[in-house]
């Protein structure tokens, strides 16, 4: 139980353009949802925090116009990356909270290409 | 604000040897949650183990285990009977009740043979 997954693997695109990545929650109901972004050998950096049915919170420096996010359902919250520069070229990774011992679980994240 | 470090960038060991990772944390909370997690070269985030503050007695998962120093606010990860696919990256983490996971910034395991 308690998998998350997510939608696409791997995207690449050209600079200017938006992409979408879905998390789901495949076995539970999940009202909260974090969205990570992770460097190369580096740690975790949590990027927002989802909340279905409310607007995402998100962490000091990380921009909510160029990173949209929506949690429109208990199992379902999208990362948009509008207007997308090489910069922003990362491995994306989404998580859902468990019910018990304030558990993460989380998915096997996006590595997003801009070119 | 909750911090966690974790001071070996590294670590290696032997194939069925044992093997210890630090952390330590900063919180002036007392209700709280530790983990560990493992990241393979897949990059998929793993629950290893998992440690309830209030909790004396430390967790163990099979060939893993936990030695909690509350007081000292200490939450290493012993590793057991190494084995080849233990090789990841391993990440400790601090939660308080409904909020939001702190991560260190992790400790690279190989194991070799």
């Amino acid at each position: 139980g308690a998998v998350v997954s997510q939608h696409p693997s791997r995207v690449i695109c050209k600079s200017g353009t938006s992409v979408k990545i879905e998390c789901r929650s495949l076995d539970f109901q999940a009202t909260t949802m974090f969205w990570y972004r992770q460097f190369p050998k580096k740690s975790l950096m949590l990027m927002a925090t989802s909340n279905e049915g409310s607007k995402a919170t998100y962490e000091q420096g990380v921009e909510k116009d160029k990173f949209l996010i929506n949690h429109a359902s208990l199992t379902l919250s999208t990362l948009t990356v509008t207007s997308a520069h090489p910069e922003d070229s990362s491995f994306y990774i989404c998580s859902a909270e468990g019910t018990t011992y304030n558990e993460q679980f989380f998915g096997p994240g996006t590595r997003l290409t801009v070119l | 604000a909750q911090t966690v470090t974790q001071s070996q960038p590294e670590m290696s060991v032997q194939e069925a040897e044992t093997v210890t990772l630090s952390c330590t944390y900063d919180t002036s909370e007392s209700d709280y949650y530790l983990f560990w997690y493992k990241q393979p070269p897949s990059r998929q985030m793993i629950l290893v183990i998992r440690q309830e503050a209030y909790k004396q007695q430390n967790a163990t998962e099979n060939r893993f285990s936990v030695n909690f120093q509350k007081a000292a606010k200490s939450f290493s990860l012993k590793i057991s009977d190494s084995q080849l696919g233990d090789a990841a990256m391993y990440f400790c983490a601090y939660t308080i009740p409904a909020s939001k996971l702190t991560f260190g910034t992790g400790t690279r395991l190989q194991v070799t043979l």
